[in-house]
């Protein structure tokens, strides 16, 4: 069975430094497809960036980078010049059949 | 605005009671999903449907039912509602040709069961 960990409960940055959210994935699959999703105090979920396990680099999505290392099975979320409105819980996800199976989330606070 | 619409977005009601849940996918897109988010379960995957046809089920209960409409709107049914089924229900979809699978989340409806 598919399994994501995310082991940071809650994350401290302050605005304009960089911070990772790590993320690590158990699969048999040798194709799969891991996102992450940020819900901020509000509660939506918002789509942040989608990595292939056959894409040969890494995912860039504005101030988003994934760093994806198949063999460690990681794929951490890197943010650049954190800003306040980062704050938010952070999820990983992994395709799992037709559905998103969701690692529990880190909580990130970005402070002035 | 990822596109897609759910209502209502907050719901109270008693335990015992029956509610349902709308969701519109975005435009075009034919899949629809319907997650779950408790504090003690986190997010969980309860059913899809694909152009009117359940493609697959998660962990739903059996007194939670859905279905999709001819005009791709989806309606998530929960009935004899238990203090339990508190939790933020979210409706996604997924556009077809799209090679990544991404799913784009409604804004979710919040249930509270009193």
């Amino acid at each position: 069975a598919q399994k994501i960990t995310q082991t940071q409960p809650g994350m401290f940055v302050q605005e304009k430094e960089a911070v990772t959210l790590d993320c690590t994935y158990d699969t048999s699959d040798q194709s799969y497809g891991l996102f992450w999703y940020k819900q901020p105090s509000s509660g939506e979920m918002i789509f942040l960036i989608y990595q292939g396990s056959y894409d040969e680099q890494n995912a860039t999505e504005g101030r988003y980078s994934l760093n994806f290392q198949k063999a460690r099975k990681s794929a951490n979320l890197v943010i650049s010049a954190s800003q306040l409105g980062d704050s938010a819980m952070y999820f990983c996800a992994m395709k799992s059949g037709y559905a998103l199976n969701f690692g529990k989330g880190t909580s990130l606070l970005v402070t002035p | 605005d990822s596109g897609v619409t759910q209502t209502p977005k907050h719901l109270i009601t008693a335990t015992g009671q029956r509610v349902t849940l709308r969701c519109s996918p975005r435009s075009g897109d034919l899949s629809v999903y319907w997650y779950q988010q408790s504090l003690d379960q986190g997010l969980q995957f309860l059913i899809q449907y694909y152009n009117g046809e359940e493609r697959a089920k998660g962990n739903i209960l059996e007194r939670f039912s859905a279905q999709q409409f001819p005009d791709l709107h989806s309606e998530l049914n929960l009935s004899s509602l238990e203090l339990g089924d508190s939790a933020l229900y979210f409706c996604a979809s997924r556009p077809d040709r799209e090679v990544t699978d991404t799913q784009y989340f409604g804004p979710g409806t919040r249930l509270t069961v009193l």
